[in-house]
């Protein structure tokens, strides 16, 4: 069975610019999640969506993040404009239900100059 | 509103020795509580999770947590210590009947030397 799939791996951009992750669940999960970890920090919930519907997106800065899960499959994270302290990584997570194990991918690794 | 504190940003231990990494969390709901392992440039993976059956659960690689609902701890131990064990340890919980996103403690770095 596949894993949960990230893209980019690693990504280097100025403050102010914009960047956009994307993630593919696992085939037939209908729960994923972001997460940010910080350096020296456990991840962090920015938000999640159950099929293509948004369940908790209390601690996504809106001004500056948005992220859409069309279909209810894939899924892209999107920060514009990057400040500094978006320097981390950002998890996808997917689970078949919303009170299930949740499998991460990779990760993709932020550098904001 | 759900929380975990992880006691020692890091441990080490020799190899073959006892690896015990504590957790306590804070919960005003029947929590699930996790164990994962992240290894250097990679995901997440669980390592043991408990969710209201046996106080005593087993996990992959050797590694077991007891869920001690009076002491509010969810400690992580194994008997014997191998060089492969070294990486990152987060302690997780939930809210079972919710199935909220998790909530993760800061980590906690295991070193293990020969």
């Amino acid at each position: 069975e596949a894993g949960v799939a990230q893209s980019p791996r690693y990504k280097i951009i100025e403050k102010r610019q914009s960047v956009a992750f994307w993630c593919n669940p696992i085939s037939g999960h209908a729960t994923l999640y972001w997460y940010q970890q910080i350096l020296g920090q456990g991840p962090k919930l920015l938000i999640q969506f159950q099929n293509n519907g948004v369940v908790d997106d209390s601690q996504l800065p809106k001004d500056r993040f948005s992220a859409e899960r069309l279909k209810g499959v894939d899924s892209t994270l999107k920060i514009q404009p990057a400040k500094l302290e978006d320097s981390a990584v950002y998890l996808c997570a997917s689970s078949l239900d919303y009170n299930n194990e949740q499998f991460f991918g990779p990760g993709t690794r932020l550098t904001v100059l | 509103a759900q929380s975990v504190t992880q006691l020692g940003s890091h441990v080490s231990v020799s190899e073959g020795a006892l690896v015990l990494l504590r957790c306590n969390y804070s919960s005003s709901v029947p929590p699930y509580l996790f164990w994962y392992v992240q290894y250097p440039n990679q995901g997440l993976q669980l390592l043991l999770k408990y969710t209201s059956a046996a106080t005593l659960v087993k996990g992959i690689n050797g590694f077991e947590a007891e869920f001690k609902k009076s002491e509010t701890s969810f400690h992580l131990t194994k008997p014997s210590a191998h060089m492969s064990d070294a990486a990152e340890y987060f302690c997780a919980v939930s809210d079972q009947q919710a199935g909220t996103a998790l909530i993760f403690g800061k980590g906690t770095t295991l070193s293990v030397s020969s």
